[in-house]
């Protein structure tokens, strides 16, 4: 069976800092991993995804998340955190093919001026 | 990307009572999927919506208390039936990207709270 792990529920930046949140995937697969925000009031915005393909992705608003198969992560990271990124961040595993997705329990950012 | 939207944006319902949520895509599309956030917590999947068949429902979730319909390929109803304050939460719709099949995008989210 496929999961997802974040690892810290909160996490407090200060602005400019490097954003780290951290994501561990369990599948028997190779796994389609995606990364989304979800700002206040708001419903989820696709950051970013890893489909097999560079084992580096880059996403919307400067985040990008690394594939490490060795460590089953796909952590998120943004050089310099901005006021606007603070939000609530998800990691989510696609079950197989078959478009369902498994989310992480979610990593809510806070940036501090 | 799709542009999903969804209705009620938000709705505050009494206990016993019955709300459907519509969501409606500009495109047409294979899947559509519903996804309940309850307060504080991540989502989790209801059901898989497919036009001309009936919907699958996750393990913990049935038919009669969440029926879908998915009467055509851009559009799909979720009603949420004899609603108890468990049921307050967000719920979404998804759907499958039109470039590749394994990417979702999400609508707005319809926030129900059940008094």
């Amino acid at each position: 069976a496929q999961s997802v792990t974040q690892l810290g529920s909160h996490v407090s930046v200060s602005e400019g800092a490097l954003v780290l949140l951290r994501c561990n995937y369990s599948s028997s697969v190779p796994p389609y991993l995606f990364w989304y925000v979800q700002y206040p009031n708001q419903g989820l915005q696709l950051l970013l995804k890893y489909t097999s393909a560079a084992t580096l992705v880059k996403g919307i608003n400067g985040f990008e998340a690394e594939f490490k198969k060795s460590e089953t992560s796909f952590h998120l990271t943004k050089p310099s955190a901005h006021m606007s990124d603070a939000a609530e961040y998800f990691c989510a595993v696609m079950r197989g093919n078959t478009g369902k997705l498994i989310f992480g329990q979610g990593t809510t950012l806070q940036v501090k001026p | 990307s799709a542009v999903i939207s969804q209705k009620p944006s938000r709705d505050i319902c009494q206990r016993g009572t019955s709300l459907t949520i519509q969501c409606q895509v500009d495109s047409q599309v294979t899947m559509m999927f519903w996804y309940r956030q309850q307060p504080g917590q991540s989502l989790t999947l209801i059901a898989t919506a497919n036009q001309g068949s009936e919907a699958t429902y996750e393990s913990g979730f049935v038919i009669d208390k969440f029926p879908i319909s998915r009467p055509n390929l851009t559009f799909s109803t979720l009603t949420v039936s004899n609603m108890s304050p468990e049921d307050s939460s967000i719920y979404l719709c998804s759907v499958e990207g039109r470039e590749a099949y394994n990417e979702q995008f999400f609508g707005p989210g319809t926030r129900l709270t059940v008094l």
